[in-house]
């Protein structure tokens, strides 16, 4: 199996709700990441956890809250979220380290309103 | 910071010509060079990729050449068709850390 998979496809939230987006792989991938990328832009990294652990936060404001259960799942938890937060969030996992190829899940296309 | 640039931002060739995209990077510890392409509403997907110890690598109408000395690497498309219309984008590895960087992205159109 060599997908990533990303729930839920849509989401629209409000400001003052709080929310969960999932990602999941069975590739025995050790490292994991959130992106977030907006309309004609490069994917933005936020977080990255290796071995379960969060080794990167590229300065996310703390409304985005990463989780990472086990080896295999990785949330973000969203919470009084701006409208200027709107966009497409991907998940990606690769081999431990910059090495290997990242594969992308198919993202979560948030709205704030 | 480190970063890496792209150009061009957009192209257009006639379908069956050959595209050339092409990438430079400032980190001197960069290894890992992907190229992804993206279609329209969908995931980033990797089409090529090359490590520091190659300088050129080619998968069937694909080729990527990397010259670290220059710290710049390209990607080379030949006989283009309508499915290679799509944006495409570099990518290098920071050195020390569990990162990529992307570049800004080039458009690819394949004019009929």
């Amino acid at each position: 199996d060599t997908e990533v998979t990303q729930t839920p496809k849509h989401l629209v939230m409000g400001m003052t709700n709080k929310k969960s987006l999932k990602c999941e792989q069975h590739m025995g991938h050790r490292a994991m990441y959130w992106y977030k990328q907006k309309a004609k832009k490069p994917p933005e990294l936020m977080f990255v956890y290796s071995y379960e652990k969060l080794s990167i936060n590229e300065s996310v404001p703390s409304r985005f809250s990463p989780e990472c259960p086990n080896s295999s799942l990785l949330n973000l938890h969203l919470h009084a979220l701006q409208p200027e937060d709107s966009a497409l969030y991907l998940c990606a996992s690769s081999q431990s380290g910059t090495y290997y190829e990242q594969y992308f899940g198919p993202g979560t296309r948030l709205t704030v309103t | 910071g480190e970063n890496v640039e792209q150009h061009p931002s957009t192209l257009s060739v006639q379908e069956g010509d050959s595209a050339v995209i092409k990438c430079t990077y400032s980190d001197s510890a960069s290894n890992y060079f992907p190229w992804y392409k993206q279609e329209l509403g969908k995931r980033p997907q990797l089409i090529i990729d090359i490590r520091s110890n190659v300088g050129e690598k080619k998968d069937q109408r694909i080729a990527v050449t990397l010259n670290k000395t220059a710290k710049h690497f390209s990607l080379h498309i030949t006989e283009t068709q309508p499915e290679d219309s799509a944006v495409y984008f570099c990518a290098a590895s920071i050195g020390g850390d569990d990162k990529i960087i992307f570049g800004k992205g080039t458009r690819l159109h394949i004019l009929p």
